[in-house]
């Protein structure tokens, strides 16, 4: 069964820094793109970049350049989205998402991000 | 790369059909069957309901379907059921190898 686990909600502060994570299994982690998705209070889905765990290829949403890193270690199967310096606009659900092609056919529970003074 | 747009909401009564359209330009929807379409229900992660424009992933009722003319894709809710109340996201790859969601619609059944 393949499935997508995050990493649990977090609580930090604007300038802090954070990483969370994206375990996939039941599938070759490696062969496939991870993609992350910033979902903020009330809003839509937005797209903000894919990573394929092999070579680890990266691809941004040009509003997401700069402002997030996206890498992989495909040794343990997991994928990671980090911040340098947390803003209170980046308060958001984070989803990771498995895609196979051109769509996302497995997505993983979700991550709180939560920033506030 | 600006949003797929969609109608911000889309109602109907239990057994009708309703549309979702969700327009972009011919660098993204236009340009390649890559269309995707998910469901989301609140507090929960989205799910995929069509692919690569009109196919159903294993499990999905086949009240949902979907189709593009030009620039504009759509989804298809036939029969419509008090669970399809839910918002739904178009997604399409774009020419600069990257993804785009729709700005997402709320439907809703009378």
């Amino acid at each position: 069964e393949v499935q997508l686990v995050q990493s649990g909600a977090e609580v930090k502060k604007p300038g802090e820094s954070l990483k969370i994570s994206c375990k996939g299994s039941g599938y070759s982690f490696a062969n496939y793109w991870i993609g992350w998705v910033r979902q903020m209070p009330g809003k839509g889905l937005e797209w903000m970049g894919i990573i394929y765990p092999g070579d680890s290829d990266t691809r941004y949403s040009p509003s997401f350049q700069g402002q997030v890193t996206i890498s992989a270690d495909k040794s343990i199967s997991t994928a990671y989205l980090q911040w340098s310096s947390l803003k209170a606009s980046d308060t958001a659900m984070y989803y990771c998402a498995k895609y196979s092609g051109t769509y996302s056919d497995y997505w993983g529970q979700g991550t709180l991000v939560t920033v506030s003074s | 790369q600006s949003a797929l747009t969609q109608p911000a909401s889309v109602s109907g009564s239990p057994g009708q059909s309703i549309t979702i359209s969700c327009t972009g330009t011919s660098s993204d929807v236009g340009g390649y069957n890559y269309v995707s379409w998910y469901q989301q229900y609140p507090g929960k992660a989205p799910k995929l309901m069509i692919y690569e424009v009109s196919n159903r992933p294993s499990g999905v009722s086949n009240r949902f379907s979907g189709s593009k003319s030009g620039n504009t894709a759509s989804l298809t809710i036939s029969g419509l059921q008090a669970e399809d109340e839910a918002d739904y996201y178009c997604s399409s790859y774009t020419s600069s190898s990257r993804y785009v969601f729709g700005t997402g619609t709320k439907v809703t059944v009378l």
